[in-house]
């Protein structure tokens, strides 16, 4: 059973083109969350999707940040006119249907961002 | 406000010393704690999970304590090994579904 895979693992973007983030859960996974660790910090929650449902975006920035979980395929961060300080590494997880107390989450590898 | 704050901040043993990495959390309402294994470049690996009625539990040489009382953690790591070197996540888990908030983490660098 592969686990949570992300691509691309390392993205180069300028200052105002668009990042498009891909993660892939676990095989039987159906939620999935994206998180934010900027250098020295701890990873900040972003959003929690389950398939084509945004369940809770309250840590999203609220403009040029979005996130899709499609019926069919990987789901998706994308940052839109993107700025030096959107560099970072950016980890998606994933959980079982029935997560029951322990909401075991399971890490890709994440993607790092660097803006130029 | 929900904050997990660890301490210290980074540590640095010998080969073959133990150590204790602490984690206080003022999360609320509290579902689980867990430690995470983060190595340079990678994501978080879960070590242990322990609920608000379990007050210790073992992953190999990695034992971690729960106090629900007064809300402290601690991961005690014995016979350390180079590859221990690594940073350690205190994460705390509302109820199921919910965001996890994570600690800064304690940098652990074991040498030779």
């Amino acid at each position: 059973n592969a686990g949570v895979m992300q691509n691309p693992r390392h993205l180069v973007r300028r200052r105002g083109q668009e990042a498009r983030l891909r993660c892939s859960p676990m095989k039987g996974h159906s939620h999935v969350y994206w998180y934010r660790q900027l250098p020295e910090e701890g990873l900040k929650f972003m959003v929690y999707l389950q398939k084509e449902n945004i369940i809770d975006e309250s840590g999203m920035p609220k403009e040029r940040f979005s996130a899709e979980f499609p019926k069919e395929g990987p789901s998706i961060l994308r940052i839109q006119q993107v700025v030096r300080g959107d560099s970072a590494a950016y980890f998606c997880a994933s959980s079982p249907p029935l997560a029951g107390v322990y909401n075991e989450q399971f890490f890709g590898p994440g993607t790092r961002l660097t803006v130029l | 406000k929900n904050q997990v704050e660890q301490s210290p901040q980074s540590l640095i043993i010998l080969e073959g010393k133990n150590c204790t990495l602490q984690c206080n959390y003022t999360v609320s309402p509290f579902s689980n704690l867990r430690w995470y294994k983060q190595d340079t470049g990678r994501g978080p690996v879960s070590l242990t999970i322990m609920t608000f009625s379990e007050n210790t539990k073992s992953n190999g040489r990695y034992t971690a304590t729960l106090d629900a009382d007064t809300k402290q953690s601690s991961l005690h790591i014995t016979a350390s090994q180079l590859s221990d070197s690594a940073s350690y996540i205190c994460v705390v888990s509302g109820p199921a579904g919910t965001a996890l908030i994570f600690g800064k983490g304690t940098t652990l660098s074991v040498s030779s």
